[in-house]
């Protein structure tokens, strides 16, 4: 059964680059796109972008020119660079895989337990 | 820019059956949106209820359920539960790659 975990810094100051990674087990990273997505404290969630495990990748145009995902099949694992953060940014980010390998992806299961990330001067 | 709208509340009654529904601010939803929802207690990661407007994933009673009604994607729980209470989401496919999940639905069964 596959599972996913979120590891990063858990506080970071404004202007900071946000880095987090999602490390996949139980199954390989190959095939399905990669995705993560976030929820503010009280809020909804927002997906961020994914990436297919070839490397493409699409993001939310609201957040595209500050994001970067990525994947790095050797470690089964795939990242995410948020850059320039504000508050704005404080949330739980969760990573998450498509429920289908091929198209269409169905949707987004299974997930991470999801990290905090706390932006604060 | 297109908005994925759902009822911000509803209640239900133990046992009583209902349905949430997910919109758009402008057009109809379809298959082609491929409409997912995801249930969220406090605390907890979502959980995969329906993809693909009405396949239920792996563990999901058959009290959930997917569907359309009228030019909304839907969700029905029947036979409602006290811990059925949660926030439900719903997920839609926009083409060009981009996802977008509607505002949840907190719902109280009461």
């Amino acid at each position: 059964q596959v599972q996913l975990q979120e590891s990063g810094p858990g506080l970071m100051k404004p202007s900071e680059t946000l880095s987090l990674n999602c490390t996949v087990s139980g199954g390989s990273i190959s095939s399905y796109y990669w995705s993560w997505i976030r929820q503010p404290p009280g809020k909804g969630l927002e997906w961020i972008g994914y990436i297919y495990s070839s490397g493409s990748t699409t993001y939310n145009p609201s957040l595209k020119s500050r994001v970067t995902i990525s994947v790095d099949t050797s470690k089964n694992q795939f990242s995410l660079k948020l850059t320039s953060v504000t508050a704005a940014d404080t949330a739980v980010y969760y990573c998450a895989r498509t429920i289908n390998s091929a198209w269409p992806p169905g949707g987004f299961d299974p997930w991470g337990q999801g990290t905090l990330v706390t932006v604060s001067s | 820019q297109t908005v994925v709208t759902q009822e911000p509340s509803f209640s239900v009654s133990p046992g009583g059956t209902v349905t949430l529904t997910c919109g758009l601010n402008s057009g109809s939803v379809s298959t082609s949106y491929f409409p997912s929802w995801y249930q969220q207690t406090p605390g907890q990661a979502p959980r995969t209820l329906i993809y693909n407007t009405n396949t239920r994933s792996s563990g999901v009673p058959d009290r959930f359920s997917g569907s359309f009604l009228g030019n909304k994607a839907a969700l029905t729980i029947t036979g409602a539960q006290a811990d059925d209470e949660s926030d439900y989401y719903c997920l839609l496919y926009m083409g060009s790659g981009i996802w977008v999940f509607g505002g949840g639905t907190k719902l109280t069964v009461l």
